[in-house]
Parts: structure tokens; C-alpha cells; sequence
């Protein structure tokens, strides 16, 4: 079982509608969850974090955590063309002073004019 | 200001070359990071320092030598590579709390021939 899953895609959604993005996670321990987005060739932006169960937006963008069932998501509404990139679900344990951070393989988003 | 400063942005190098790879924030973090991401596939971490202590090590091979001479700065020495470590490596770091949010550099596009 890999430690971060997401489902590959390519997600496919026209523009404006409501992109779910979703993330299971295998280590009950993790603390802290990110959602980063990444355009071709680019490195890493940081869209959305979340630390406690339910939701929390900012924006376009809500990120929703569920720590029982070990799963994190994130919606776009109102998608864009210029949303469309790699979206990495990225899981955190903190452990005496270390962080250990685990990305999922990425959600590949495409919208479509 | 979120920004960590990666150069060179571009780095060809034949496997018999020595050469560093630089990283600098100012955003008084006190953990840094170095992952390596091939095309297609997440970010893989590589080493972490903490307090200017390496602190993670993910069995990365010794021709990869990382270094932390103070806390705004990190260092990747690389020698006698092989083809297979041409990669995106990106730098990030963070506050060495357990939240973690990571903010990336631009990244070095390494290629080895």
C-alpha cells in the first residue's frame, strides 16, 4: 500500500465547474496535510494546508479533511483554463523535532475552455 | 516574502564532473530540505536538515553529498553521477515545527550525460 494515494487522472472538467480532487493517506499518525499545485516543467506551489477535521476554504479552493477515515480532498470551484496542472496531495508526521513529508503521485486537472 | 532561491536553474554535467547545487531562504527557517523529482512522478525526498543537522537521509548515494553551512543556506555536491540522476531537484524549507508548510524553490534541472 503506498503511503499517499491519489487517483492519476487526467481529470477532465469544463470551465466553471467544480473540480474534486481526492487523497487517501495510509499512516493514522500524519498531522498535517497539503495540497500543492505544479505546471509543467515548474516546481511545487503551495495552494491549500489543513491540520483539523472538515473544511477549510480559501478562495476557489476548499480543502476537507477526515482524519477517521484517513482522506483529504480539494475542490476548485469555478475552475479555469489556468487551473489546469499537476495537483500533489502531500501528508506530514512530526516526530520529535523531524518532519517526514510523503507526496501522492500527483492528480493530473485539465479544464477546458 | 516566500521565496527560496535555487541556482543554476540549469545544470548539464558529464558523469566524471564535480559540481554543487545552491539553495538560500530568508525567511529564517530552520529546516531545509532537497527532494528529486523525475518527469511525471512526485517529489521524492532525499535529505533533510533540522537546525542545521541533517536529519533525514532517505539512503540517497554517497556520489550526493549534502551540506548546511548556516541556517539560510544548503548545498548539494554532486559527483561521479550517473545518467539515471538526471532529474528536477528542488530545494525547500520550512519552520521545523510539526505543521511544515514547505515553500519550493524554482528548482535545478539537472541533466548527466
Amino acid at each position: 500500500q503506498k503511503e499517499v494515494e491519489q487517483n492519476s487522472g487526467p481529470l477532465s472538467v469544463p470551465e466553471g465547474a467544480i473540480a474534486s480532487l481526492n487523497c487517501t493517506y495510509s499512516d493514522r499518525g500524519s498531522q498535517s496535510f497539503f495540497w500543492y499545485r505544479q505546471y509543467s516543467g515548474k516546481s511545487p506551489e503551495l495552494i491549500m494546508f489543513i491540520y483539523s477535521n472538515g473544511d477549510k476554504e480559501d478562495g476557489r479552493f476548499t480543502a476537507q479533511l477526515n482524519k477517521a477515515s484517513q482522506y483529504v480532498s480539494l475542490l476548485i470551484r469555478d475552475s479555469q483554463p489556468s487551473d489546469s496542472a499537476t495537483y500533489l496531495c502531500a501528508v506530514n508526521k512530526y516526530i520529535i523535532g523531524n518532519n517526514d513529508m510523503r507526496f501522492g503521485a500527483g492528480t493530473r486537472l485539465t479544464v477546458k475552455p | 516574502d516566500t521565496e527560496v532561491t535555487q541556482t543554476p536553474k540549469h545544470l548539464v554535467m558529464g558523469m566524471t564532473n564535480k559540481k554543487s547545487l545552491k539553495c538560500e531562504q530568508h525567511m529564517g527557517h530552520r529546516a531545509m530540505y532537497w527532494y528529486k523529482q523525475k518527469a511525471k512522478k512526485p517529489p521524492e525526498l532525499m535529505f533533510v536538515y533540522s537546525y542545521e543537522k541533517l536529519s533525514i537521509n532517505e539512503s540517497v548515494p554517497s556520489r550526493f553529498s549534502p551540506e548546511c553551512p548556516n541556517s539560510s543556506l544548503l548545498n548539494l555536491h554532486l559527483h561521479a553521477l550517473q545518467p539515471e540522476d538526471s532529474a528536477l531537484y528542488l530545494c525547500a524549507s520550512s519552520q521545523a515545527l510539526a505543521k511544515n508548510i514547505q515553500y519550493f524553490g524554482a528548482g535545478t534541472r539537472l541533466s548527466v550525460l
